[in-house]
């Protein structure tokens, strides 16, 4: 079975420092990748996917993930957090022919002025 | 282009009740899933619809049950409510299920409270 592993629960971090959010996965297969953002009462946005090919994947609002199949992990990074970033990030998997995604349990972004 | 829109926004229950979740996918899309989002918690998968038919299920009871209508649009239903069935429940609409290439839209979900 899939999991997803996002080992800090919450994170705070200042205006115009740099961000790296973890994620851990466990899968056979070469799996399929994502990252989410929730704001506070709101559903869930799409920030990047990784399928294949370049492990670096560049996605919305500057940010980027990298897929590393050693570490069986793929971190979510940006290099100048901004205010508007405070929200709950997802990291989830998917494999070929199932149809539903596998979520972390997600981790809090605070972001100090 | 609307996305995806859940109704209602909020709804309190009691024990024992049933409830009734509509979704309305984003325009293009045939396919929707649901998942439930407990307080602190990820997303979990319920079910998934395509060509009015659940195509896939998660992990739940059978108290949790969908329809899918000839337009797209959806509804999710439970049974016998219980106070562990609290929770936000999220809608996601994409294009052929199935295929993980094509994005799956988020609604602002339903936030279903038990008392």
């Amino acid at each position: 079975a899939q999991s997803v592993t996002q080992p800090d629960i919450h994170i705070t971090v200042s205006e115009g420092a740099s961000l790296e959010l973890r994620c851990n996965y466990s899968y056979g297969a070469t799996p399929y990748l994502f990252w989410y953002v929730q704001s506070p009462g709101q559903g869930l946005q799409l920030l990047l996917k990784y399928f294949s090919g370049d492990t670096l994947v560049q996605g919305i609002k500057g940010f980027e993930a990298e897929f590393k199949r050693s570490q069986s992990s793929f971190n979510l990074r940006k290099p100048s957090v901004h205010w508007s970033d405070a929200a709950e990030y997802f990291c989830a998997v998917g494999s070929a022919g199932r149809r539903a995604l596998t979520f972390g349990s997600g981790t809090r972004l605070q972001v100090q002025p | 282009d609307a996305g995806v829109t859940q109704s209602p926004t909020h709804l309190i229950k009691t024990r024992g009740q049933q409830v009734t979740l509509r979704c309305s996918p984003k325009s293009g899309h045939d396919t929707v899933s649901w998942y439930q989002q407990a307080l602190g918690q990820g997303p979990q998968f319920i079910f998934q619809y395509y060509e009015e038919e659940e195509r896939q299920r998660g992990n739940f009871p059978d108290r949790f049950s969908g329809h899918q209508f000839p337009n797209y649009s959806s509804e999710l239903n439970v049974n016998a409510l219980l106070l562990g069935d609290s929770a936000l429940y999220l809608c996601a609409s994409s294009f052929l299920p199935g295929d993980l290439n094509q994005p799956q839209h988020f609604g602002d979900g339903t936030r279903l409270s038990i008392l």
